[in-house]
């Protein structure tokens, strides 16, 4: 069965960029789509944007589209995202999560990540 | 822009019902998925599409949708159910994924 195993904890400075991974343990992603969602400290969850490794199609949220890239290796195991222009607001726990279906309407999130935290600090 | 609504807190007494709601105008015509989250935990899954369960999630929790609300109903709710639960859904663009704000259900 599919595990998703999130790379560790990172500590960065303002104004620099985090790239979180996240990596198919047990298969591979096959044709689902993977989304990173985050989670400030006592706040809820909030979609970033997802990708469908097989299609190579990616999807931004609009809050976040300047300043987020989501890519895939060519094995289609592991999955990437990197945030640049970081702020402190930008300290959270940031998860990836596994969905099916063409387009993020429609997708729904079976299997997530344990998270990885991001601390944004001078 | 299209919003989820959640009430903040629900409280409810074990063995009781919980029923926790989700609203939106385009509710209607979009699919809402509801999860549970513990602290310090990742999400689960409890209900997709409205009123379909995963297995492995107990047949307590259910749902239902009616016009502009959806809502997960928990019943005979035990002390484990203590947690955070979010709706989520695609906006009418169909390209990208909301959440609701989230609703903390106490077990008195």
């Amino acid at each position: 069965q599919v595990q998703l195993v999130q790379s560790g904890a990172e500590v960065k400075k303002p104004g620099s960029s985090v790239n979180v991974s996240c990596k198919a343990f047990g298969g591979t992603f096959s044709t689902s789509a993977i989304s990173w969602v985050r989670q400030a400290p006592g706040q809820g969850l909030e979609w970033m944007g997802g990708i469908i490794p097989i299609l190579e199609t990616v999807n931004y949220a609009q809050k976040f589209q300047d300043r987020v890239t989501i890519s895939a290796d060519e094995l289609r195991t592991t999955v990437y995202m990197e945030l640049s222009s970081l702020q402190c607001e930008d300290t959270a726990v940031y998860f990836c999560a596994r969905s099916f279906g063409d387009y993020p309407g429609t997708w729904f999130f079976d299997l997530w990540g344990r998270g990885s935290l991001v601390t944004v600090s001078s | 822009s299209f919003e989820l609504t959640q009430p903040p807190s629900v409280s409810v007494s074990p063995g009781q019902t919980a029923r926790i709601t989700c609203s939106g105008d385009e509710l209607p015509k979009e699919f809402v998925h509801w999860y549970q989250q513990k602290p310090g935990q990742a999400p689960v899954l409890m209900i997709y599409k409205d009123k379909e369960r995963p297995s492995g999630i107990p047949e307590r929790f259910s749902g239902s949708s009616s016009g502009t609300t959806v809502t997960l109903t928990i019943s005979e709710v035990q002390a484990e159910d203590e947690a955070d639960y979010y709706c989520q859904s695609g906006d009418n663009s169909d390209i990208n994924v909301l959440f609701g704000g989230g609703t903390k259900l106490t077990v008195l």
